[in-house]
């Protein structure tokens, strides 16, 4: 009963350095989102995808790049780290059908960049 | 754009009594929905509470009830009969309803701190 899973938890970068996170989901959702939360900033999406093959930007696109080419992961890129890009990063899945459903998270992973 | 306020960084509560947590929000949509995630130190977002914008009925889930405003664009969460495990951060969210065009994308406010005292 997995969800949504997101690798790596916990990852240490130093600027320029490039990396990407993975988030799976089992649940067969149609949508896709990757967040980022910061404190007193809430969660802020960064980039969402609405189908396997498509991505499209949200309000904090700068910096990062998305894939889906399969359903089930929707993968979030760095390729040169920046140290305000150091936060925690969600990705969350929703079914198509579900006007105004529920979004289901990963754990979040936590990024520092140095 | 949508934007969502939690104008209460922070909140303490003793257990078993009830609290409130505000939100407002300022769209000039009129179909959306409004939600309350729980965040609680095991960094999980669980939803805790959903409400319907076109529903004038507040929503509520067991010791959880919303207060919704719509015309003063309002949206609060009461706790009743606080208990220990209900220490986390507390998010309001707005998701526009665009006829299935939106793509469930939410909108969040800053977060509020909720601890339990015992």
């Amino acid at each position: 009963n997995a969800g949504v899973t997101q690798t790596p938890k916990f990852r240490v970068l130093k600027t320029g350095q490039s990396m990407t996170l993975l988030c799976a989901q089992d649940m067969n959702h149609e949508y896709m989102y990757w967040y980022r939360q910061d404190p007193g900033m809430g969660l802020r999406l960064i980039h969402y995808s609405v189908g396997e093959g498509t991505t499209a930007k949200g309000e904090v696109p700068d910096g990062y790049n998305v894939s889906r080419l399969k359903k089930q992961n929707f993968l979030l890129g760095l390729e040169s780290a920046a140290p305000s890009q150091t936060s925690v990063y969600f990705c969350a899945s929703s079914h198509l059908a579900a006007r105004g459903g529920e979004l289901f998270f990963g754990e979040g992973s936590r990024l520092t960049v140095l | 754009a949508q934007t969502v306020t939690q104008s209460q960084p922070e909140m303490s509560v003793q257990e078993a009594e009830t609290v409130t947590l505000s939100c407002t929000y300022d769209t000039s949509e009129s179909n959306y929905y409004l939600f309350w995630y729980k965040q609680p130190p095991s960094r999980q977002m669980i939803l805790v509470i959903r409400q319907e914008a076109y529903k004038q009925q507040n929503a509520t889930e067991n010791r959880f009830s919303v207060n919704f405003q719509k015309a003063a664009k309002s949206f609060s969460l009461k706790i009743s009969d606080s208990q220990l495990g209900d220490t986390a951060m507390y998010f309001c969210a707005f998701m526009y309803d665009a006829g299935g065009t939106s793509y469930g994308k939410l909108t969040f406010g800053q977060g509020t701190i909720l601890t339990v005292h015992p």
